[in-house]
């Protein structure tokens, strides 16, 4: 099945810097969507980007889905940051949204 | 507009049991999906259900079942409970006939503990 790679596995930042995550996909793929976690559980739909790049604040994502990657953008990061990011899936005959391991991002002021 | 409601938020159960979660998708929403977290293995896709039917299923055991009413809100039984079942169980709805084609909202989870 399609497997989905995101790097780094573990980020740690000081308040206002930026950094770039990816996600690395085997496979074409129907659509590809980053989320980002709370601590406490919530899946937070951040972009829905199949390809192209799409801006929202201080976050932005690229997918080139010919090259099979997608990136996330953080800039000027900030404490409220902190969680799991995912990027997840879907295999080409939609019938199952296939998730990496994530990324842990820890912003400290 | 209310988002995705799961209930209970947070259950405890011994082996052999059974449980039942419930999802409550956001109005209008007809497409629910089910997902497992658990440390070990992460994200994996449980089932997803759109009209009342299911459309597809991931690769779990038969001690995993869901279902769907007319309402739209699904729930979802574990029997037989397994010390690794313990996990976080999160909902997604969707306003898509296709899941694939729309952005999914997810519910806080419910989080399962079987001692």
């Amino acid at each position: 099945g399609i497997q989905v790679e995101q790097s780094p596995p573990d980020l740690i930042l000081q308040e206002g810097a930026n950094s770039t995550l990816r996600c690395n996909f085997s496979d074409s793929v129907n659509n590809l969507q980053w989320f980002h976690q709370n601590p406490w559980g919530q899946l937070i739909n951040l972009f829905y980007i199949p390809s192209g790049t799409k801006q929202n604040g201080r976050l932005s994502a690229t997918t080139v889905a010919t090259e099979r990657y997608s990136l996330l953008y953080i800039s000027s990061s900030q404490t409220t940051d902190s969680g799991v990011y995912f990027c997840a899936v879907h295999n080409q005959a939609g019938t199952a949204l296939i998730f990496g391991k994530g990324t842990t991002l820890s912003v400290s002021s | 507009k209310a988002g995705v409601t799961q209930t209970p938020r947070y259950l405890i159960k011994t082996r052999g049991q059974q449980v039942t979660l419930s999802c409550s998708p956001i109005s209008g929403h007809r497409s629910v999906s089910w997902y497992q977290q658990t440390p070990g293995q992460g994200l994996q896709f449980l089932f997803e259900y759109f009209s009342e039917t299911q459309r597809n299923k991931g690769n779990f055991p038969g001690r995993f079942s869901g279902r769907q009413f007319s309402n739209s809100r699904s729930e979802m039984n574990v029997s037989t409970l397994e010390l690794g079942d313990s996990a976080l169980y999160l909902c997604a709805s969707t306003d898509g006939q296709a899941s694939w084609a729309n952005v999914l909202t997810f519910g806080a989870g419910s989080r399962l503990t079987v001692l």
